[in-house]
């Protein structure tokens, strides 16, 4: 499977604990974006690479939220001391270098906080 | 101020009938592309179609077409001949500019389609 790939695909957790989420991309994009999407609603951006480089970061990733791409090539995102309004899907999506229009999204992870 | 509004919270379709959802986006940049995306109740994001600021036709994938009225900010998207299988969450997207934040997309609240045989 050459697509993005996310892991784990489901994450269940107690309150205060952290959590990381992994995100692999099509191996030549070098651009990679992490959403948020609560029940009902549409995906919010969080944060985006290109590269290895973190060039914008949402008002919503908190400081309790943190990620990472190191060598540019597969991403992480981590959260301390989960908040129950942190269940959610957490999504990771490539897009290519040059003019290609279209994010890649994997099958997104998804947190519930008890 | 609210960037894409998707106005119809759920539309019902007989199968093998064509269906609008609603798009209209709000954005001062001249340069930008409008997406719809699908998310069956399995959860992963499905491009479908897209469309840019400048292109001067309207773009259109097999059964999907993208309504674009520019003057209008609206940016519908028209399935032909419904099936089945196309029931799902429907979500029209924007890409604004250029720069840092080339890429990144802003999407609407979603429109449950419900196609029924």
């Amino acid at each position: 499977d050459t697509g993005v790939s996310q892991d784990p695909r489901h994450k269940i957790t107690k309150r205060g604990q952290n959590v990381t989420f992994r995100c692999d991309p099509i191996s030549e994009h070098n651009r990679l974006y992490w959403y948020r999407q609560t029940l009902g609603q549409g995906p919010e951006f969080l944060t985006y690479f290109q590269n290895e480089a973190q060039l914008e970061k949402s008002r919503l990733l908190s400081d309790r939220f943190s990620a990472e791409r190191p060598k540019g090539s597969f991403s992480t995102l981590e959260i301390q001391r989960t908040e129950q309004g942190d269940s959610a899907m957490y999504l990771c999506a490539t897009l290519s270098g040059g003019h290609n229009n279209e994010q890649f999204f994997g099958p997104g992870t998804r947190l519930t906080v008890l | 101020a609210q960037k894409i509004t998707q106005t119809q919270p759920g539309m019902f379709v007989q199968e093998k009938e064509a269906v609008t959802l609603d798009c209209t986006y709000d954005t001062s940049d001249q340069s930008y592309g409008l997406f719809w995306y699908k998310q069956p109740s399995s959860g992963e994001m499905i491009f479908l179609i897209y469309q840019g600021s400048y292109d001067e036709q309207n773009a259109t994938e097999g059964r999907y077409s993208l309504n674009f009225q520019k003057a209008r900010k609206s940016a519908n998207l028209v399935i032909s001949a419904s099936q089945l299988g196309d029931s799902a969450m429907y979500f029209c997207a924007m890409r604004e500019g250029e720069g840092t934040s080339y890429g990144k997309l802003t999407f609407g609240q979603g429109t449950i389609l419900t196609v029924h045989p």
